[in-house]
C-alpha cells in the first residue's frame, strides 16, 4: 500500500525559505504514469495546489506563486521536495504531498495523500 | 473566494439522502474537465471519494455517488450514517488558470 510522509521545519521566519521533504513507500516515485504533488490548506483559502512533477521529466508549478516554489525529487531516497522561498505569513498552511493518477494530466486526481504536516510563518 | 462554488454545510438526519453541489463556470468543469471528491475528516487529510465524475474507488460505499452536467457537479449521499459527518471537498482543472482547482468544502452535518 502506497503511503506518504512529509517532514520538514514547522516555523519559518519570515522572507526565509520553507522546505518540506515526502517520503514515500510502498511504492516508487520512479513508477510511470503518475505525477507528484504538494497541496497545502489553509483556512482561509482552502485546498491550493502548489507543485507537480514527473519523474525524469517536466515539472510546473502554480503560477499564482510567481516562482517562488521549486518541486524535485531524490529517486535514490523515493522522496520528493518543496521549497518556497521568501515566505510571509500567508504562507502559514498545513502542507501535504500526493500522487497524482489518471490518463490525461488535467484529469488527474490525488490519491494518496500524506497526513500533512502545519508550517507556521512566524518571528 | 474559490474557482469551483460548493454550499458552506448541508444536514441530514440518518439514513436521509443529501446532495453537494459544486458550481464551476466554462474553464473547468463547463469545459469538460473531470470533477473528483475528496472526504475530510477534521485532522486527517483528504481521501478521494468520486474520480472522474462518477467512479467509486474500491472500498467506498455504494451510497457515495457523483454527477456531472454542464457547469455543475453534484455529490449524493444516500443512507447518511454518523460516520459520513465530515468535510466534503469537488476538485477539477481550469484551463485558464493552469491549475488544478479545489472547491472551499462543504462541511456536512448528521443531525
Amino acid at each position: 500500500q502506497l503511503q506518504l510522509q512529509e517532514s520538514g521545519s514547522g516555523l519559518v521566519k519570515p522572507s526565509q525559505t520553507l522546505s518540506l521533504t515526502c517520503a514515500v513507500s510502498g511504492g516508487s516515485i520512479s513508477s510511470g504514469g503518475y505525477s507528484w504533488s504538494w497541496i497545502r490548506q489553509t483556512p482561509g483559502k482552502g485546498l491550493e495546489w502548489l507543485a507537480y512533477f514527473y519523474h525524469g521529466g517536466s515539472t510546473y508549478s502554480n503560477p499564482s506563486l510567481k516562482s517562488r516554489v521549486t518541486i524535485s525529487e531524490d529517486t535514490s531516497k523515493n522522496q520528493f521536495s518543496l521549497r518556497l522561498t521568501s515566505v510571509t505569513a500567508a504562507d502559514t498552511a498545513v502542507y501535504y504531498c500526493a500522487r497524482a493518477g489518471g490518463n490525461v494530466t488535467s484529469n488527474n486526481w490525488f490519491d494518496p495523500w500524506g497526513q500533512g504536516t502545519l508550517v507556521t510563518v512566524s518571528s | 473566494q474559490s474557482v469551483l462554488t460548493q454550499p458552506p454545510s448541508v444536514s441530514g438526519a440518518p439514513g436521509q439522502r443529501v446532495i453537494i453541489s459544486c458550481t464551476g463556470s466554462s474553464t473547468n468543469i463547463g469545459a469538460g474537465y473531470d470533477v473528483h471528491w475528496y472526504q475530510q475528516i477534521p485532522g486527517t487529510a483528504p481521501k478521494v471519494l468520486i474520480f472522474g465524475n462518477t467512479n467509486r474507488p474500491s472500498g467506498v460505499p455504494d451510497r457515495f455517488s457523483g454527477s456531472k452536467s454542464g457547469t455543475s457537479a453534484s455529490l449524493a449521499i444516500t443512507g447518511l450514517q454518523a460516520e459520513d459527518e465530515a468535510d466534503y471537498y469537488c476538485q477539477s482543472y481550469d484551463s485558464s488558470l493552469s491549475v488544478w482547482v479545489f472547491g472551499g468544502g462543504t462541511r456536512l452535518t448528521v443531525l
